[in-house]
Protein backbone atom coordinates (compact mmCIF):
# COMPACT_ATOMS: atom_id res chain seq x y z
CA UNK A 1 0.00 0.00 0.00
CA UNK A 2 1.16 3.36 -0.81
CA UNK A 3 2.73 5.33 2.52
CA UNK A 4 2.07 9.58 3.43
CA UNK A 5 5.16 11.05 4.83
CA UNK A 6 3.96 14.09 7.39
CA UNK A 7 6.03 16.03 10.02
CA UNK A 8 4.62 15.15 13.48
CA UNK A 9 3.99 18.71 14.30
CA UNK A 10 3.65 22.04 13.04
CA UNK A 11 2.54 25.42 14.67
CA UNK A 12 0.79 28.48 13.45
CA UNK A 13 -0.98 31.74 14.74
CA UNK A 14 -4.47 32.51 14.48
CA UNK A 15 -5.88 33.99 11.24
CA UNK A 16 -2.76 33.33 9.72
CA UNK A 17 -3.25 30.71 6.60
CA UNK A 18 -1.72 26.92 7.54
CA UNK A 19 0.49 24.74 4.91
CA UNK A 20 -0.13 21.24 5.69
CA UNK A 21 2.56 19.21 3.30
CA UNK A 22 1.80 15.49 2.59
CA UNK A 23 4.44 13.68 0.87
CA UNK A 24 3.40 10.40 -1.15
CA UNK A 25 6.10 9.10 -3.74
CA UNK A 26 4.61 5.99 -4.10
CA UNK A 27 1.33 7.02 -5.07
CA UNK A 28 -0.44 5.32 -8.15
CA UNK A 29 -2.81 6.86 -10.77
CA UNK A 30 -5.40 5.61 -9.49
CA UNK A 31 -5.07 6.89 -5.93
CA UNK A 32 -6.85 9.42 -4.15
CA UNK A 33 -5.71 11.49 -1.30
CA UNK A 34 -7.54 12.23 1.74
CA UNK A 35 -7.49 14.19 4.28
CA UNK A 36 -8.81 14.12 7.75
CA UNK A 37 -8.30 15.31 11.23
CA UNK A 38 -9.31 14.69 14.99
CA UNK A 39 -9.79 17.40 17.70
CA UNK A 40 -8.82 16.40 20.87
CA UNK A 41 -11.36 14.29 22.78
CA UNK A 42 -13.51 13.47 19.27
CA UNK A 43 -13.08 11.36 16.74
CA UNK A 44 -11.77 12.01 13.27
CA UNK A 45 -13.79 14.30 10.87
CA UNK A 46 -13.46 14.39 7.08
CA UNK A 47 -11.96 17.25 5.39
CA UNK A 48 -11.33 16.76 1.87
CA UNK A 49 -10.20 14.28 -0.88
CA UNK A 50 -9.11 15.02 -4.62
CA UNK A 51 -7.41 12.94 -7.69
CA UNK A 52 -5.33 15.12 -9.38
CA UNK A 53 -6.84 18.73 -9.57
CA UNK A 54 -6.67 21.39 -6.99
CA UNK A 55 -10.02 20.96 -4.41
CA UNK A 56 -11.78 23.46 -2.42
CA UNK A 57 -14.47 23.07 0.04
CA UNK A 58 -15.87 25.27 3.11
CA UNK A 59 -13.19 23.79 5.20
CA UNK A 60 -10.14 23.53 3.25
CA UNK A 61 -8.26 23.67 -0.04
CA UNK A 62 -6.03 20.90 -1.47
CA UNK A 63 -3.12 21.81 -3.54
CA UNK A 64 -1.85 18.57 -5.53
CA UNK A 65 1.45 18.57 -6.50
CA UNK A 66 1.92 18.10 -10.87
CA UNK A 67 3.72 14.58 -9.92
CA UNK A 68 0.84 14.02 -7.66
CA UNK A 69 3.71 13.08 -5.31
CA UNK A 70 2.89 15.60 -2.41
CA UNK A 71 -0.10 17.52 -1.37
CA UNK A 72 -1.01 20.03 0.83
CA UNK A 73 -3.88 20.70 2.73
CA UNK A 74 -4.62 24.41 3.22
CA UNK A 75 -6.18 25.93 6.20
CA UNK A 76 -6.72 29.75 4.87
CA UNK A 77 -7.58 31.44 7.97
CA UNK A 78 -6.21 29.75 11.38
CA UNK A 79 -8.89 29.57 14.32
CA UNK A 80 -8.06 28.24 17.68
CA UNK A 81 -10.72 25.60 17.07
CA UNK A 82 -8.32 24.46 13.92
CA UNK A 83 -5.58 23.00 16.58
CA UNK A 84 -6.29 19.31 15.72
CA UNK A 85 -4.16 15.92 14.53
CA UNK A 86 -4.40 16.35 10.82
CA UNK A 87 -4.29 12.63 8.77
CA UNK A 88 -3.13 12.47 5.06
CA UNK A 89 -4.53 9.15 3.74
CA UNK A 90 -4.06 7.65 0.29
CA UNK A 91 -7.26 4.99 -0.94
CA UNK A 92 -6.52 3.06 -3.88
CA UNK A 93 -9.55 4.10 -6.42
CA UNK A 94 -9.47 0.44 -8.10
CA UNK A 95 -9.07 -1.51 -5.12
CA UNK A 96 -11.45 -1.76 -1.76
CA UNK A 97 -12.86 1.33 -0.12
CA UNK A 98 -13.38 3.00 3.04
CA UNK A 99 -11.77 0.02 4.67
CA UNK A 100 -8.41 0.35 3.08
CA UNK A 101 -7.91 4.16 4.12
CA UNK A 102 -4.57 3.58 6.78
CA UNK A 103 -4.93 6.40 9.59
CA UNK A 104 -0.85 7.18 10.34
CA UNK A 105 0.28 9.65 13.19
CA UNK A 106 -0.78 12.41 11.07
CA UNK A 107 0.65 16.43 11.92
CA UNK A 108 -0.19 17.93 15.28
CA UNK A 109 -1.12 21.46 14.46
CA UNK A 110 -0.67 24.05 17.42
CA UNK A 111 -2.71 27.05 16.36
CA UNK A 112 -1.59 30.01 18.71
CA UNK A 113 -3.59 33.28 19.85
CA UNK B 1 -23.16 15.93 12.22
CA UNK B 2 -24.06 12.11 11.12
CA UNK B 3 -25.81 10.40 13.72
CA UNK B 4 -23.87 7.80 15.27
CA UNK B 5 -24.52 7.09 19.09
CA UNK B 6 -21.37 5.08 20.78
CA UNK B 7 -22.65 3.66 23.90
CA UNK B 8 -21.58 3.37 26.81
CA UNK B 9 -19.01 6.40 26.07
CA UNK B 10 -17.02 5.19 29.29
CA UNK B 11 -16.00 1.87 30.66
CA UNK B 12 -13.96 0.16 33.33
CA UNK B 13 -14.15 -3.74 33.04
CA UNK B 14 -12.15 -6.52 34.84
CA UNK B 15 -10.05 -8.68 32.82
CA UNK B 16 -11.59 -12.00 31.81
CA UNK B 17 -15.11 -10.35 31.61
CA UNK B 18 -16.85 -10.35 28.32
CA UNK B 19 -17.70 -6.44 26.89
CA UNK B 20 -19.83 -5.56 24.23
CA UNK B 21 -19.80 -1.73 22.96
CA UNK B 22 -23.06 -0.47 20.29
CA UNK B 23 -22.92 2.09 17.56
CA UNK B 24 -26.32 3.25 16.76
CA UNK B 25 -26.29 5.10 13.35
CA UNK B 26 -29.69 6.87 11.78
CA UNK B 27 -28.38 7.72 8.96
CA UNK B 28 -29.17 4.53 6.62
CA UNK B 29 -25.65 3.80 5.98
CA UNK B 30 -24.62 0.46 4.24
CA UNK B 31 -21.22 0.71 5.49
CA UNK B 32 -19.85 0.42 9.18
CA UNK B 33 -16.51 0.10 11.11
CA UNK B 34 -15.08 -0.27 14.59
CA UNK B 35 -11.35 0.95 15.10
CA UNK B 36 -9.17 1.37 18.60
CA UNK B 37 -7.12 4.01 18.68
CA UNK B 38 -3.95 3.76 21.09
CA UNK B 39 -0.87 6.34 21.71
CA UNK B 40 1.83 5.77 19.26
CA UNK B 41 -0.17 3.42 17.07
CA UNK B 42 -3.04 5.34 15.35
CA UNK B 43 -6.30 4.82 14.25
CA UNK B 44 -6.57 0.86 13.68
CA UNK B 45 -9.03 -1.18 12.11
CA UNK B 46 -10.52 -4.27 13.49
CA UNK B 47 -13.75 -5.31 11.81
CA UNK B 48 -16.25 -3.69 9.62
CA UNK B 49 -19.64 -4.37 7.95
CA UNK B 50 -20.78 -3.87 4.68
CA UNK B 51 -24.66 -4.71 5.10
CA UNK B 52 -26.76 -6.72 7.77
CA UNK B 53 -24.82 -9.96 8.96
CA UNK B 54 -21.78 -9.20 6.38
CA UNK B 55 -18.98 -8.42 8.37
CA UNK B 56 -14.88 -8.61 7.62
CA UNK B 57 -12.05 -8.50 9.21
CA UNK B 58 -9.35 -5.49 9.75
CA UNK B 59 -6.19 -5.20 10.90
CA UNK B 60 -6.56 -6.10 14.42
CA UNK B 61 -9.39 -8.50 14.81
CA UNK B 62 -7.83 -11.20 16.97
CA UNK B 63 -9.55 -11.26 19.92
CA UNK B 64 -12.48 -8.83 19.04
CA UNK B 65 -15.89 -10.15 17.36
CA UNK B 66 -18.90 -8.19 15.88
CA UNK B 67 -22.51 -8.30 14.87
CA UNK B 68 -25.11 -6.41 12.99
CA UNK B 69 -28.53 -7.82 12.90
CA UNK B 70 -29.85 -4.54 11.70
CA UNK B 71 -28.63 -1.77 9.68
CA UNK B 72 -28.43 0.90 12.23
CA UNK B 73 -27.00 -0.98 15.08
CA UNK B 74 -23.52 -2.61 14.68
CA UNK B 75 -21.99 -4.00 17.84
CA UNK B 76 -18.70 -5.16 19.01
CA UNK B 77 -18.24 -7.68 21.54
CA UNK B 78 -14.72 -8.57 23.09
CA UNK B 79 -15.51 -12.07 23.98
CA UNK B 80 -12.96 -12.05 27.51
CA UNK B 81 -11.23 -8.43 27.91
CA UNK B 82 -7.45 -8.12 28.47
CA UNK B 83 -5.40 -5.29 29.61
CA UNK B 84 -4.12 -5.02 25.94
CA UNK B 85 -7.45 -3.48 24.74
CA UNK B 86 -8.12 -1.12 27.13
CA UNK B 87 -8.22 1.70 24.21
CA UNK B 88 -10.75 4.17 22.99
CA UNK B 89 -12.69 2.86 20.29
CA UNK B 90 -14.56 4.44 17.55
CA UNK B 91 -17.04 3.90 15.04
CA UNK B 92 -17.79 5.32 11.72
CA UNK B 93 -19.89 4.88 9.35
CA UNK B 94 -19.93 5.65 4.99
CA UNK B 95 -22.80 5.48 2.41
CA UNK B 96 -20.35 3.47 0.09
CA UNK B 97 -17.63 1.39 -0.26
CA UNK B 98 -15.68 3.51 -2.43
CA UNK B 99 -12.88 5.96 -2.15
CA UNK B 100 -15.57 8.48 -2.87
CA UNK B 101 -17.43 8.08 0.36
CA UNK B 102 -16.23 10.26 3.32
CA UNK B 103 -16.06 7.83 6.33
CA UNK B 104 -18.14 10.08 9.74
CA UNK B 105 -16.89 8.97 12.91
CA UNK B 106 -18.73 8.82 16.40
CA UNK B 107 -17.10 10.73 19.85
CA UNK B 108 -15.72 7.34 21.03
CA UNK B 109 -15.65 5.07 23.65
CA UNK B 110 -13.06 5.24 26.16
CA UNK B 111 -12.42 1.56 27.58
CA UNK B 112 -10.47 0.53 30.78
CA UNK B 113 -9.20 -3.28 31.58
CA UNK B 114 -8.32 -3.91 34.71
Amino acid sequence: DAKTTQPNSMESNEEEPVHLPCNHSTISGTDYIHWYRQLPSQGPEYVIHGLTSNVNNRMASLAIAEDRKSSTLILHRATLRDAAVYYCILSSGTQGGSEKLVFGKGTKLTVNP
Amino acid sequence: DAGITQSPRHKVTETGTPVTLRCHQTENHRYMYWYRQDPGHGLRLIHYSYGVKDTDKGEVSDGYSVSRSKTEDFLLTLESATSSQTSVYFCAISPGSSYNSPLHFGNGTRLTVT
